[in-house]
């Protein structure tokens, strides 16, 4: 079982859509992060979410830290090809780092 | 700067080999840290460093596998012998400072690495 579950696992639209992505724990976190991993290339750092029940806004990507810092959700507004990739939450319970299971989006022209 | 340099972007190695990976950290940084990729297990945490020092090893999945880091810009991560099971691609990370999980860091290309 993993520490961090995300949903969905893939996940396919049309350019201009909307579209929301979920991370899940049991555990309680003092923040969160969410990346981007394009193919062939290490994660990239979006965002740190640290108070629960913040939002945040990266032009067109909302996050959102849930109030019992146990959930996070990335919701991308009008999805464009530039997109596509993997998201991943991460966050560390102590001195470890843990990864989510990660989303694969795939915008469609 | 350069980023994260990771070596050889790709190995292709046969069962029992040894394999060294290698990582030069951004200049600066005090933590380093490797990772490993599978569809199966996703991205996982394998030890970082602290000022060159081991801070956690938990996540090294076994004896076959060590890391060592002799000076603030040089690290490798070894696996002998190699073992089909540990194809994989593996990232190299580093950040300035770790803590509570609010620090970026910053990863390399990684390394594919093939065991036939």
């Amino acid at each position: 079982t993993q520490l961090l579950e995300q949903s969905p696992q893939f996940l396919s639209i049309q350019e201009g859509e909307n579209l929301t992505v979920y991370c899940n724990s049991s555990s309680v976190f003092s923040s969160l992060q969410w990346y981007r991993q394009e193919p062939g290339e290490g994660p990239v750092l979006l965002v740190t979410v640290v108070t629960g029940g913040e939002v945040k806004k990266l032009k067109r990507l909302t996050f959102q830290f849930g109030d019992a810092r146990k959930d996070s959700s990335l919701h991308i507004t009008a999805a464009q090809t530039g997109d596509t990739g993997l998201y991943l939450c991460a966050g560390a319970p102590g001195n470890q780092f843990y990864f989510g299971t990660g989303t694969s989006l795939t915008v469609i022209p | 700067d350069a980023g994260v340099i990771q070596s050889p972007r790709h190995e292709v190695t046969e069962m029992g080999q040894e394999v060294t990976l290698r990582c030069k950290p951004i200049s600066g940084h005090d933590y380093l840290f490797w990772y490993r990729q599978t569809m199966m297990r996703g991205l996982e945490l394998l030890i970082y460093f602290n000022n060159n020092v081991p801070i956690d090893d938990s996540g090294m999945p076994e004896d076959r596998f060590s890391a060592k880091m002799p000076n603030a810009s040089f690290s490798t991560l070894k696996i002998q012998p190699s073992e089909p099971r540990d194809s994989a691609v593996y990232f190299c990370a580093s950040s300035l400072s770790f803590s509570g999980g609010t620090d970026t860091q910053y990863f390399g290309p990684g390394t594919r690495l093939t065991v036939l």
